[in-house]
């Protein structure tokens, strides 16, 4: 089975919160990863976490990291329609040399 | 340079055709990663540089499949006698020796086989 997982799609109105929901299964201690890609570009590295922390705050975006369940959650407070894009969720496989990526959430962002 | 650079950007090919597609890292970054994303499917890793050597390169799909990387920043991934299931776009990503802050990605090389 995938190592990251995600659930494929999502879709809020603009304004509310967006909560994008990833489990892995590689418990190494390092880092996780969110990216964004929009289309027709790469992906950008939005924020991470170690894996010694529960939450990372960075402007609207909150990291919750639960080691336990092995379950991490962005979520993007007062939602824009520029947040549409996919949201990839990445973790360690095999060390840091090497990042297993999620199959990414669509996010859909109705205005 | 400013970031990962990719070429060509876009490339459609014969089925059967060679074709190599070209990664320009940031300046200074030791390692760098080919990815490639399938239409609706998540990133799969396909190689892994650490200066000119590959410790991993187990992601290469098949024998078609070969990258270099030479003077610790340039790197070619070369495709031989193309199939339509290689169409795809491929990604190049960059970072410092530890990789622990994240990579910089280019923005892509989309590959059509037709």
């Amino acid at each position: 089975g995938e190592d990251v997982e995600q659930s494929l799609f999502l879709s809020v109105r603009e304004g509310d919160s967006s909560v994008i929901n990833c489990t892995y299964t590689d418990s190494s201690s390092t880092y996780l990863y969110w990216y964004k890609q929009e289309p027709g570009a790469g992906l950008q590295l939005l924020t991470y976490i170690f894996s010694n922390m529960d939450m990372k705050q960075d402007q609207r975006l909150t990291v919750l990291l639960n080691k336990k369940d092995k379950h991490l959650s962005l979520r993007i407070a007062d939602t824009q329609t520029g947040d549409s894009a996919i949201y990839f969720c990445a973790g360690p496989r095999g060390g840091y040399q090497k990042v297993t990526f999620g199959t990414g959430t669509k996010l859909q962002v109705i205005p | 340079g400013a970031g990962v650079s990719q070429s060509p950007s876009n490339k459609v090919t014969e089925k059967g055709k060679d074709v190599e597609l070209r990664c320009d890292p940031i300046s200074g970054h030791t390692a760098l990663y080919w990815y490639r994303q399938s239409l609706g499917q998540g990133l799969e890793f396909l190689i892994y540089f650490q200066g000119n050597s590959a410790p991993d390169k187990s992601g290469l799909p098949s024998d078609r499949f070969s990258a270099e990387r030479t003077g610790g920043s340039v790197s070619t991934l070369t495709i031989q006698r193309t199939q339509q299931e290689d169409s795809a776009v491929y990604l190049c990503a960059s970072t410092t020796g530890s990789g622990n802050y994240g990579y910089t990605f280019g923005s892509g090389t989309r590959l059509t086989v037709v």
